[in-house]
């Protein structure tokens, strides 16, 4: 069965250093989003992607994150200047089709800790 | 008015019995209402999911139960089985401003016990 694919699982690192998640995709699907959870709160919406470019983003998603897709099958999340309050469960997940909530695929996580 | 709000945050249940989560929403444009399961190490995953012009929708052991009126809907896992440990989360969506939002609750660790 197809899966999204993250790495690593878990990603430590020191306050101020940048960051970047990496997400493989579904191989047909066009749609990609990032969602995070932090410890003990609900899972929260930052960005989805389609066509090379942001098609939404949360408040959450501000200037130190961005998305890439630099080679048509990786998808990464880049926070550039990590906070404490960054440290959170970072999922990636896709979907072939737009808004078909059904067809959503959550990949399994990067657990982010920032020390 | 965009939040979910979940109960209970963790549910310990013997073999055999039910578990029941329930969620309550504020929004009204609020139209689809899923549920998604993750495993330890896994992604959450759709479970089951139900629009507000039913009251109920069964899969298996797994049945929502909405009420449109309270605004309130809930996950009925019927004979529970240790297989069914994991955490559960309800969302639900609506259309703003020309995109769909999904909005999670916080979720409910199960644990079904041998």
């Amino acid at each position: 069965e197809p899966e999204v694919t993250q790495t690593p699982s878990h990603q430590v690192t020191q306050m101020g250093q940048e960051v970047i998640l990496r997400c493989v995709p579904i191989s047909n699907h066009l749609y990609f989003y990032w969602y995070r959870q932090i410890l003990g709160q609900k899972v929260e919406f930052l960005v989805s992607f389609y066509n090379n470019e942001i098609s939404e983003k949360s408040e959450i998603f501000d200037d130190q994150f961005s998305v890439e897709r630099p080679d048509g099958s990786n998808f990464t999340l880049k926070i550039r200047s990590t906070k404490l309050e960054d440290s959170a469960m970072y999922f990636c997940a896709s979907s072939e089709v737009r808004v078909i909530w059904e067809k959503l695929f959550f990949g399994s996580g990067t657990q982010l800790s920032v020390l | 008015q965009q939040q979910v709000k979940q109960s209970p945050q963790s549910l310990i249940v013997q073999k055999g019995g039910i578990s029941i989560i329930n969620c309550a929403y504020e929004n009204t444009a609020f139209d689809y209402f899923p549920w998604y399961q993750q495993f330890p190490g896994k992604g959450p995953a759709l479970l089951i999911a139900i629009r507000p012009d039913v009251s109920e929708k069964k899969e298996g052991r797994f049945t929502i139960s909405f009420n449109k009126s309270a605004k309130q809907f809930s996950l009925h896992i019927m004979d529970s089985q240790p297989g069914d440990s994991a955490t559960y989360f309800c969302a639900a969506s609506m259309k703003e401003g020309g995109s769909e939002k999904l909005v999670f609750g916080k979720g409910t660790k199960l644990t079904v016990n041998p």
